[in-house]
């Protein structure tokens, strides 16, 4: 199994509300990311989690908090986000946080009203 | 933070011609990637070569890395209209961390 799932797929919020992103990957990886991308713009990275440790915080706004559960799964909670927060988020994994290669999930489509 | 560039911006060519694009980097790496983002299967992982390579072939994809000019280049042979996507070059140092190029956007027309 070589695929990392997110879901929602699509999620629209207002600023005020609370929501979860959610990503699983079942190939064993110890690394998982969350990216933020914007339209025609590449991927800028947000989280690095490596053994399920916070291993890089890009300084990302406490409105996203992370969350690693287990080596499997990870989160992100929304609160009082901004409408500049719309973007695709974009979760992946690796075998380990200097690997190589990364496996990315189809993301989740964010609009914040 | 962003490495360097790709070239060109965006490519539109015929079904069965072959696709060159370029990408250009700053700093000294350790591998140098390139990644396919299309609607249909998101982002996906295509051809990875190490500093020490020149050259790789992978199915109809070349990749070839000059590291004194700091570039490098990916052809598409016999392209399809399945390789419409964003092509990003990214690269990864000694810190271990991906840097995304700002991509080139490629349009197979039928």
């Amino acid at each position: 199994d070589t695929e990392v799932t997110q879901t929602p797929k699509h999620l629209v919020m207002g600023m005020t509300n609370k929501k979860s992103l959610k990503c699983e990957q079942h190939m064993g990886h110890r690394a998982m990311y969350w990216y933020k991308q914007k339209a025609k713009k590449p991927p800028e990275l947000m989280f690095v989690y490596s053994y399920e440790k916070l291993s890089i915080n890009e300084s990302v706004p406490s409105r996203f908090s992370p969350e690693c559960p287990n080596s499997s799964l990870l989160n992100l909670h929304l609160h009082a986000l901004q409408p500049e927060d719309s973007a695709l988020y974009l979760c992946a994994s690796s075998q380990g946080e200097g690997s190589d290669t990364q496996y990315f999930g189809p993301g989740t489509r964010l609009t914040v009203l | 933070s962003q490495q360097g560039e790709e070239d060109p911006q965006a490519l539109s060519i015929q079904e069965g011609e072959n696709a060159t694009m370029n990408c250009s980097y700053k700093t000294s790496i350790n591998n140098l990637q390139w990644y396919r983002q299309n609607s249909g299967r998101g982002l996906v992982h295509l051809i990875l070569i190490r500093s020490n390579e020149r050259e790789k072939h992978s199915g109809r994809l070349r990749v070839t890395l000059d590291t004194s000019k700091k570039s490098s280049s990916l052809l598409i042979t016999a392209s399809r209209a399945a390789d419409t996507a964003s092509y990003f070059c990214v690269t990864q140092g000694s810190n271990y961390q991906l840097i995304w190029g700002a991509g080139t956007k490629l349009i197979i027309k039928p």
